[in-house]
Formats: C-alpha cells, sequence, structure tokens
C-alpha cells in the first residue's frame, strides 16, 4: 500500500496483559514515529526512531512501554502489564528522512487498543 | 516545555461560509514550524497546512489560510466556501525547527458544517 498501515486496528484485552502493535510505515521513510491520542484529546508523542535506533523516546510513559525497529522499516509498540490507562488509540507516523528537515509526517489510522 | 492550546472545543458553519478555528502557542524558540492537521472519523491524520516560522507571509492551501502572528504566538486557520467534507477534529501543532521532532498538538477542535 502506499501510505502508513496499522494493525490490528482495534485490540481489545484484560487488564495485566501483554500486547503488540504494529506499524508499517511508508516504503523508504527512515524516520518513524509513534503517538498516543486519549478520548477527547490531541496526540501525545511517545517516540521517535531514525533508521533502527530510538533517537528521541522521552514520551515514554514509563517502562511498561517498549518499542522497536529492528530493520529500520516494521516497528512495533509493546506494552506490558497493561491498564486501563492505557486504553487509547495509538498512531503511528513516518517522514522521508526524519531530522532537521521539514519533510510531512503521515499517519495511519490508528490501532485503538481497549483494556478491560 | 512548549504548549499548544486551542480555546474552542467546538465550532459549527453554514456549508458555503468562512470560519475560523483559533490557535495559540508557547515556546522560547524562535525558529519553528506550526501546522493544522484534520482529523476525520476514520482517525487518519491529514495535513492540511503548514507554517515555517521564518516566513512572515501566511501560509494558503486553495480554501484554507492561515493567520501567523509571531509576537501573539498565534495561528489560526481559516476556511472559506464551507464544504460537507470539512466536517473534522482539527489539530494545531508545533514542532521545533532545530531540537526534538515530535509534534506537540493541541486539544483539538470539532467542526461542524451545516447544511
Amino acid at each position: 500500500g502506499a501510505g502508513v498501515s496499522q494493525t490490528p486496528s482495534n485490540k481489545v484485552t484484560e487488564k495485566g496483559k501483554y500486547v503488540e502493535l504494529r506499524c508499517d510505515p511508508i516504503s523508504g521513510h527512515t524516520a518513524l514515529y509513534w503517538y498516543r491520542q486519549s478520548l477527547g484529546q490531541g496526540p501525545e508523542f511517545l517516540i521517535y526512531f531514525q533508521g533502527t535506533g530510538a533517537a528521541d523516546d522521552s514520551g515514554l510513559p514509563n517502562d511498561r512501554f517498549f518499542a522497536v525497529r529492528p530493520e529500520g522499516s516494521v516497528s512495533t509498540l509493546k506494552i506490558q502489564r497493561t491498564e486501563r490507562g492505557d486504553s487509547a488509540v495509538y498512531l503511528c507516523a513516518s517522514s522521508l528522512r526524519g531530522g532537521l528537515t521539514i519533510d510531512e509526517q503521515f499517519f495511519g489510522p490508528g490501532t485503538r487498543l481497549t483494556v478491560l | 516545555a512548549q504548549t499548544v492550546t486551542q480555546s474552542q472545543p467546538e465550532m459549527s458553519v453554514q456549508e458555503a461560509e468562512t470560519v475560523t478555528l483559533s490557535c495559540t502557542y508557547d515556546t522560547s524558540e524562535s525558529d519553528y514550524y506550526l501546522f493544522w492537521y484534520k482529523q476525520p472519523p476514520s482517525r487518519q491524520m491529514i495535513l492540511v497546512i503548514r507554517q515555517e516560522a521564518y516566513k512572515q507571509q501566511n501560509a494558503t492551501e486553495n480554501r484554507f489560510s492561515v493567520n501567523f502572528q509571531k509576537a501573539a504566538k498565534s495561528f489560526s486557520l481559516k476556511i472559506s466556501d464551507s464544504q460537507l467534507g470539512d466536517a473534522a477534529m482539527y489539530f494545531c501543532a508545533y514542532r521545533s525547527a532545530s531540537g526534538a521532532q515530535k509534534l506537540v498538538f493541541g486539544q483539538g477542535t470539532r467542526l461542524t458544517i451545516n447544511p
């Protein structure tokens, strides 16, 4: 596909469980971003990858959240011991070069996570 | 830290009329970028328009234009000739030009178009 894709589109889990959310960026985009959007709020930054490395993980709320991008394309956001407060839409975005460029961040449709 | 504030949770406009969405921001940086994103019910954020802070000229994209007041730290979006397809959540966002690459978003404004 031409755009950023995210799977699954919806995920329901129970408190305490482990979840993985996947993001497929636009082919060739080196920069990848994760954001979290709680109900009625704007997206909040979680982590930014430049290539395979996490260039900025200052938005991760605690050590239950972890993200990887091992080959510099697909990224997985991992949440351990989920809590009801983790319920939100998780958005992924990619841009061609990232860094200090003004390249547009293209967003995926998000994964809606519900923790019961 | 930078903050973005949208003080209008909801706005409505008659089809074909003009509407202005407000946004203010706080930063100590002199060089940055500002954006307006549209988020329809499909959840996918779509870039509407962007403004480089070093440019004095206000950005325009077809029916969309901004009023960028750097000294006042204000960045409003004007939508002319409103169409039913413009109905969505609109988010104002800030990005540093020299530091963090993250987008900092406001709380959003829900725009309703009345036929």
